[in-house]
């Protein structure tokens, strides 16, 4: 069956300039993460849905940072007023009800985003 | 907060070596434990996971990870590798109690084998 899919799989802008990453879930599936990957580093946690509802947004490093899931399958995370920093391969992984923690997640291939 | 540590950020082995990779995590309470794998090219997906039972977990290809409660690691191994693991090796935590449903993990670990 289809995995998780990201679109686009790579994105270039330039500061200062507004994105949005698209990702659509293993069809079924409950639960809905992203993570940020930077260069040299494991993947850090940014958002988790469950449903529709965002159950955790600790992860997100500020307010120009926010995601949606309307429907409680696909997902979107934007990201305002681009800066450098924000270069990263964007993750999205989800996994099937996530009512205990011994679920897999399962990952897609990520969006590269560069931000000149 | 937790957190993982990964010993080496770079492994290089012939093939038909033995592999371990290590994996330290820093939390109080009880965790569930994950080890991913990315290959060139190619999404992570998951190798092996541990949440309870018989410390010694199998996973796919014929790595296996052993949980050591009383060394907060969880390392990976592997008897004999082969050219096709070379990829880069993440380890993950996820508190089992109430609270996040985030994975930590590590920094991750390359390993490139030599044929």
């Amino acid at each position: 069956g289809a995995g998780v899919s990201q679109t686009p799989s790579n994105k270039v802008t330039e500061k200062g300039k507004y994105v949005e990453l698209r990702c659509d879930p293993i069809s079924g599936h409950t639960a809905l993460y992203w993570y940020r990957q930077s260069l040299g580093q494991g993947p850090e946690f940014l958002i988790y849905f469950q449903g529709t509802g965002a159950a955790d947004d600790s992860g997100l490093p500020n307010d120009r940072f926010f995601a949606v899931r309307p429907e409680g399958s696909v997902s979107t995370l934007k990201i305002q007023r681009t800066e450098r920093g924000d270069s990263a391969v964007y993750l999205c992984a989800s996994s099937p009800l996530s009512t205990t923690k011994q679920e897999t997640q399962y990952f897609g291939p990520g969006t590269r985003l560069l931000v000149l | 907060a937790q957190s993982v540590s990964q010993h080496n950020h770079h492994v290089i082995l012939s093939e038909a070596a033995s592999l371990e990779l290590g994996c330290n995590y820093s939390y109080g309470g009880t965790v569930n434990l994950f080890w991913y794998v990315q290959y060139p090219g190619q999404h992570l997906q998951l190798l092996l996971k541990y949440f309870s039972g018989d410390p010694l977990v199998k996973g796919i290809k014929g790595f296996e990870a052993e949980f050591i409660k009383s060394k907060f690691s969880f390392n990976l191994r592997k008897p004999s590798v082969q050219w096709s693991d070379t990829a880069e090796y993440f380890c993950a935590v996820i508190s089992s109690g109430a609270g996040s449903y985030q994975l930590t993990f590590g920094k991750g670990t390359k390993l490139s084998v030599i044929p």
